[in-house]
């Protein structure tokens, strides 16, 4: 079953601040975060796994509750460059990965 | 260069007919998956693959058949049988199967009338 993602669409200024919720009904391996920009590829952001590990980018956080299986992906100071779809992909087990909606964000100068 | 190949870009094709797209990496990555997108949505998984001629049905395999004869290649055929092939589709691959950042190839955009 497919992550649900909110909000759907979010628009900023540069410098404002977005908080994108991911959350699933089954127990997760890890979560994953993605950025889309229209026409392009999907490009890796960040793996939370389950017991705290994170691999990602230094600019970009997030968040795994395990317990509630929903994560969160923070982004501070936004800037032009983070416009794009954010995807969140939740792993269930090894390489069975269920993807979310999308979340269309939106950063105006 | 290291990467993810797919060709083509575009694809058009009449309905009934099957159609094969291609993935290449030269990553030397293990895993190999299949996505599809339609528009407005997420991308659901396909087929994956964790190592040479083995690969694991994803959530929406109907209509859909995989090879993986080699570690570098995972060819895509959608056959007759679906019934709205008509979407982009999506390689990716990555180090392992759990817990690794998949790597996109640029996606085939397939048109079927």
């Amino acid at each position: 079953q497919q992550p649900v993602q909110s909000p759907q669409a979010v628009i900023l200024r540069e410098g404002e601040d977005a908080v994108i919720n991911c959350s699933s009904s089954k127990a997760l391996y890890s979560v994953h975060w993605y950025r889309q920009k229209h026409g392009e590829a999907p490009v890796f952001l960040m793996i939370l796994l389950k017991g705290g590990e994170q691999k990602g980018h230094d600019k970009i956080s997030a968040s795994f509750n395990e317990k509630k299986q929903q994560s969160s992906l923070y982004l501070t100071a936004s800037q032009l460059s983070y416009s794009g779809t954010y995807f969140c992909g939740t792993e269930i087990s090894g390489g069975d990965m269920r993807f979310g909606a999308g979340t269309r964000l939106t950063v105006k100068p | 260069d290291g990467g993810i190949t797919q060709s083509p870009k575009y694809l058009f094709r009449k309905e009934g007919q099957n159609v094969t797209l291609s993935c290449e990496q030269n990553l030397n990555h293990d895993a190999m998956y299949w996505y599809r997108q339609d528009p407005g949505q997420g991308l659901r998984l396909i087929y994956y693959s964790q190592i040479v001629n083995d690969f694991q049905k994803g959530d929406i395999a109907e209509g859909y058949s995989v090879s993986r004869e080699k570690k570098e290649s995972f060819p895509l055929t959608v056959t007759s049988a679906q019934k709205n092939p008509t979407a982009f589709y999506l390689c990716a691959s990555s180090p392992g199967l759990a817990a690794y950042e998949q790597y996109f190839g640029p996606g085939t955009r397939l048109t079927v009338t």
